[in-house]
């Protein structure tokens, strides 16, 4: 078990491309989460999967963003048109619905620098 | 909806000393869980230590406690005998018991330096 992986660590696009990022949750874990984290702010709650369905959208989530986990497993989420203010970390976490309260496992994150 | 308030941006402690990083909530559940995460520079967020609201027992672990009063609806953590390694910023989050989303609400975080 090699945790939460995330891919790439870091990203730097133009403005107006689209981005992709990958999530490897550990392996057993049926809920993935996203948040995002800007300077100087706490993480904040995007989006989250149990299993291969999106069970929430955090209103921070614009119709330019999309998040799948097609197979219940890793996870993809897509920046389409980006913006400099869609720079941030972008982190995933994973963790099993029945011990949710105990908290996630976070990735190491995606920094999204968009010039 | 929940908000947590983390209001000193920045401290600092000697090697060995013991500190203590404040966080406050405001929520009108009941039932709740509060953590601490830690996230060293460029590293992943770990979890340092976790709080149920119905139990009144302070959690500890090693040389991490909090001191959680549910009705002031604050939540600090002590560090003792701080390490080099300590080094980090600090968030607390809130859970509530009852969603089913079960997402955690931080906050700004504080960052904490340990001087040799």
């Amino acid at each position: 078990d090699t945790g939460v992986s995330q891919d790439p660590r870091h990203k730097i696009t133009k403005r107006g491309q689209n981005v992709t990022f990958r999530c490897d949750p550990i392996s057993e874990h049926n809920r993935l989460y996203w948040y995002r984290q800007t300077l100087g702010q706490g993480p904040e709650f995007l989006t989250y999967f149990q299993n291969e369905a999106q069970l929430e959208k955090s209103r921070l989530l614009s119709d330019r963003f999309s998040a799948e986990r097609p197979k219940g497993s890793f996870s993809t989420l897509e920046i389409q048109r980006t913006e400099q203010g869609d720079s941030a970390m972008y982190l995933c976490a994973s963790t099993l619905s029945y011990s949710v309260d105990y908290g996630y496992t976070f990735g190491s994150g995606t920094r999204l620098t968009v010039v | 909806a929940q908000t947590v308030t983390q209001s000193q941006p920045e401290m600092s402690v000697q090697e060995a000393e013991t500190v203590t990083l404040s966080c406050t909530y405001d929520t009108s559940e009941n039932n709740y869980y509060l953590f601490w995460y830690k996230q060293p520079p460029s590293r992943q967020m770990i979890l340092v230590i976790r709080q149920e609201a119905y139990k009144q027992q302070n959690a500890t672990e090693n040389r991490f406690s909090v001191n959680f009063q549910k009705a002031a609806k604050s939540f600090s953590l002590k560090i003792s005998d701080s390490q080099l390694g300590d080094t980090a910023m600090y968030f607390c989050a809130f859970m509530k018991q009852s969603g089913a989303n079960s997402k955690l609400t931080f906050g700004k975080g504080i960052t904490l330096s340990v001087r040799p």
